[in-house]
């Protein structure tokens, strides 16, 4: 069965610096992958998706994630973070019946 | 485009009672909706998965009885969880799928808190 792990919980990074938020899926085709955000009492956003082609995938809101067949990896970056962007963060892959299944979540906190 | 409301945002009712969460695709047609839980600080679980016109597919240990879904037409979908108890107190969100959509690409909504006293 499809599995995803976000192995952090919680991540602070001040303000300006790089983010790299990490993501291991089990999957045993190819995967579909998503990262969404969410807000606090709000729905999730879709940063991005990678469905196939080139594995180095642009986002919203200046977010890029890169995926890693050989490490089972689909890890979210952004080079310079905002205060706005603190929120949760989550990973999804796609499974049979076009669900989805996430991994818990990482909060990311940003410290001025 | 593919904007998918919750009405209402949140709701309190008393223990017993009966409510009724909907969730609307406002700018396209959602042949598959999916509704899911989201306990405090905790990630989002698939509750159910229904198409339009058909009988909802619950996902293992959800009670059918007790969460009922309506896919009425192409852009409702209704959640009733009936009688209410304070552990069915959490945030519901929907989710909406376009047909020609790509895959597992799901439009969420903003979700709606439940609190049961």
């Amino acid at each position: 069965a499809q599995s995803v792990t976000q192995p952090d919980i919680h991540i602070t990074v001040s303000e300006g610096a790089s983010l790299e938020l990490r993501c291991n899926y089990s999957y045993g085709a190819t995967p579909y992958l998503f990262w969404y955000v969410q807000s606090p009492g709000q729905g999730l956003q879709l940063l991005l998706k990678y469905f196939s082609g080139d594995t180095l995938v642009q986002g919203i809101k200046g977010f890029e994630a890169e995926f890693k067949r050989s490490q089972s990896s689909f890890n979210l970056r952004k080079p310079s973070v905002h205060w706005s962007d603190a929120a949760e963060y989550f990973c999804a892959v796609g499974a049979y019946g076009n669900k989805l299944v996430f991994g818990a979540g990482t909060i990311l906190r940003v410290k001025s | 485009g593919a904007v998918v409301s919750q009405h209402p945002s949140w709701v309190i009712c008393k223990s017993g009672t009966s409510v009724k969460i909907e969730c609307r695709s406002l700018d396209f047609q959602a042949t598959t909706m999916f509704w899911y839980r989201q306990f405090p600080k905790q990630s989002l679980m698939l509750m159910a998965t229904s198409n339009e016109g058909s009988k909802a597919t619950y996902e293992q240990g959800v009670e059918k009885d007790k969460f009922l879904i309506n896919h009425a037409s192409l852009t409702l979908s209704t959640l009733t969880v009936t009688s209410a108890h304070p552990e069915d107190s959490s945030f519901y969100i929907c989710s909406a799928r376009e047909g020609l959509a790509g895959v597992n690409e799901q439009f969420f909504g903003p979700g709606t808190r439940l609190t049961v006293l």
